[in-house]
């Protein structure tokens, strides 16, 4: 069983390229997050959707896009991206709001 | 001042030792309260889930939630050094509209054999 799988786990991207994290989780949860998680400031939400085709905006936002066409899969997205972008992301998923999330593996991202 | 807020560490203690972790938060209308577990370089996982105030015991892992004093605690009993991760409190508001779980920064722990 996959449960929540993140593509690509390691990635290296130039200041100002665009780039696509996936989340794919199988598990047929509704809700889904995006966090990144960077030292001493513990995991912050980016985005996170309560449904397919629904998003809204977390504590960190700016920078990043999301979308939730299909209820497994939740895209972040990063139009033009900047050092402050380094960071290990998580994906998350919860069959309700105040259920337990499943995270994914992380993906380390490098913005030089 | 963040919402959920949890002492960094880094904590050492030796194999056997009763482990005291703990946070504090600050919205009265958060009602779940969840521990989880990360070892380095992998995702969290969960490790305790309680509603409201209360105790809850699994094994050697103790929860404990103080809504009063809006203080929340894990203890580990016997500790291990396979217990050797770090250690996020977490919490959601009830209610429609709060879909966020809120993290602490999390508590490195060191269990030395």
């Amino acid at each position: 069983n996959a449960g929540v799988t993140q593509t690509p786990k390691f990635r290296v991207l130039k200041t100002g390229q665009s780039m696509t994290l996936l989340c794919a989780q199988d598990m047929n949860h509704e809700y889904m997050y995006w966090y990144r998680q960077d030292p001493g400031m513990g995991l912050r939400l980016i985005h996170y959707s309560v449904g397919e085709g629904t998003t809204a905006k977390g504590e960190v936002p700016d920078g990043y896009n999301v979308s939730r066409l299909k209820k497994q899969n939740f895209l972040l997205g990063l139009e033009s991206a900047a050092p402050s972008q380094t960071s290990v992301y998580f994906c998350a998923s919860s069959y309700s709001g105040g259920g337990e999330a499943f995270f994914g593996q992380g993906t380390r991202l490098t913005v030089v | 001042q963040k919402e959920v807020e949890q002492d960094p560490g880094p904590l050492s203690v030796p194999e056997g030792a009763i482990v005291s972790l703990n946070c504090t938060y600050s919205n009265s209308a958060f009602q779940y309260f969840m521990w989880y577990r990360q070892y380095s370089r992998k995702g969290p996982e969960l490790l305790m889930y309680t509603y409201s105030s209360g105790n809850k015991e699994d094994g050697r892992f103790t929860a404990q939630v103080d809504k009063s004093s809006k203080y929340i605690s894990l203890f580990i009993r016997d500790s291990q050094p396979s217990d050797s991760a770090t250690y996020l409190c977490a919490t959601v508001a009830s209610g429609a509209g709060s879909y966020q779980l809120t993290f602490g920064k999390g508590t490195k722990l060191s269990v030395i054999p």
